[in-house]
């Protein structure tokens, strides 16, 4: 079945730092790409997405390229601030399938210092 | 503002009994989903329904219920049957594939 592999963490840089968490996907149709963003005690919020092989998601200095090739969706950012600190979850959605159920993966925690 | 509301935010649990996390959204979709979420294993998804009046398992269905009677709401009872229920449970909803989940702000359960 689908699924999605994210990097293990806790990642942690210093601030100003330029920021890669890894996420692969496996999916037999042609999915949406996203990732998502929690907060110490709240839920999660949508950060970026991408719809079709080579879109570029973008928010708040966050990037990631959809890339059909290497079936990868990582996420980057290039200067990190202590507020970015949180946990980062990559997730993909089958638009094929009708159920409108989303695959997550792990979570990567990112941990940013002053 | 158009959202998903969950309540309570924490909920106290005693053995043995049945409990009720709310979820109300104002934002007119059509699917809404239960997640459970444990550290370190992301989320997994315990119901979801499309529509009102319909619903399906999901990967850990066993021990909760859930019903749809309303397109805003989407209650999930924790039962007696659930032997490890201590998580944080998050509701979600979207109206097609591609706009994204809406997510709640959670509901932390614990058992006493």
């Amino acid at each position: 079945g689908d699924s999605v592999t994210q990097m293990e963490g806790p990642v942690t840089l210093s601030e100003e730092a330029f920021l890669t968490i890894n996420c692969t996907y496996t999916a037999t149709g042609y999915p949406s790409l996203f990732w998502y963003v929690q907060y110490p005690g709240e839920g999660l919020q949508l950060l970026l997405k991408a719809t079709k092989a080579d879109d570029k998601g973008s928010n708040k200095g966050f990037e990631a390229t959809y890339r059909k090739e290497t079936t990868s969706f990582h996420l980057e950012k290039g200067s990190v601030q202590v507020s970015d600190s949180a946990v980062y979850f990559c997730a993909l959605s089958d638009a094929n399938s009708g159920t409108y159920k989303y695959i997550f993966g792990t979570g990567t925690r990112l941990k940013v210092l002053a | 503002d158009g959202g998903i509301t969950q309540s309570p935010k924490y909920l106290f649990r005693k053995e043995g009994q049945n409990v009720t996390l709310s979820c109300e959204q104002n934002l007119n979709h059509d699917a809404m989903y239960w997640y459970r979420q444990d550290p370190g294993q992301g989320l997994r998804l315990i119901y979801y329904s499309q529509i009102v009046n319909d619903f399906q398992k999901g990967d850990i269905a066993e021990g909760y219920s859930v019903s749809r009677e309303k397109k805003e709401s989407f209650p999930l009872t924790v039962t007696s049957a659930q032997k490890n229920p201590t998580a944080f449970y998050l509701c979600a909803s979207t109206a097609r594939t591609n706009y994204g989940y809406t997510f709640g702000s959670g509901t932390r359960l614990t058992v006493v």
